[in-house]
């Protein structure tokens, strides 16, 4: 079964500091790498994603880390805030003719204090 | 603003009963998702469809089944509930693989309790 293993299970952070959650996979097929961000009551939204042809990608606070070799991937929140307290879903996906299956990690709550 | 709408918020139903969860979305996609969300385990992928009247397999697709009559509505369909499919429901639709800005768009989930 196609896995992707996300840790922490719960992170806890001061105002400005840096976040960073990791995931791991095994399919070496897996073409796609985003993040989901979700907030209590909502569902997860799209919140940076990266593909495998580079290695950092860079949205404002948010930056995604890939290492190919290692099949390893991990956000970081630079100048964490609190409005960042959320679940983090990493996921990892292949093409199925017209449809991307996502396999999600199990999901890190992040919580930043004031 | 882009939106995929699920009938109820939260659900209270019985072991055996039959439980029909509806989503509608507004963004005339091809492809619509059903994941299951329980703590600890993640999204999990139970049943998708590209196209209308087609649909494929998740990871999880035991003891469920969906409908897609029309591009916009996705039902998931639990034919004799039990307590273990006690779970948040995600609804999700996107635009085909490879296209600008392709990405999932969630509903904000129906809690389903199965007593």
């Amino acid at each position: 079964q196609q896995q992707v293993k996300q840790s922490p299970q719960s992170l806890i952070v001061q105002k400005g500091g840096i976040s960073i959650i990791n995931c791991a996979y095994e399919n070496t097929a897996f073409d796609y790498f985003p993040w989901y961000q979700q907030f209590p009551g909502k569902g997860p939204a799209l919140l940076i994603a990266i593909r495998p042809d580079v290695s950092e990608k860079k949205e404002g606070r948010f930056t995604i880390s890939f290492n190919k070799s290692a099949k390893q991937f991990s956000l970081h929140i630079m100048d964490s805030q609190p409005g960042d307290s959320a679940t983090y879903f990493c996921a990892a996906s292949v093409s199925s003719g017209s449809a991307r299956q996502l396999t999600f990690g199990s999901g890190t709550q992040l919580t930043v204090l004031p | 603003d882009v939106k995929v709408t699920q009938s109820s918020r939260y659900l209270v139903k019985r072991t055996g009963e039959k439980v029909f969860l509806e989503c509608v979305q507004d963004m005339d996609h091809e492809n619509m998702f059903w994941y299951r969300q329980d703590p600890g385990l993640g999204l999990r992928l139970i049943y998708f469809s590209y196209d209308v009247k087609m649909k494929e397999k998740g990871d999880i697709p035991e003891g469920y089944s969906v409908s897609r009559e029309k591009k916009e509505r996705f039902s998931l369909i639990l034919e004799s509930a039990s307590t273990n499919q006690t779970s948040m429901y995600l609804c999700a639709s996107s635009s085909p693989a490879g296209s600008t800005n392709e990405k999932l768009f969630f509903g904000s989930g129906t809690q389903l309790s199965v007593l």
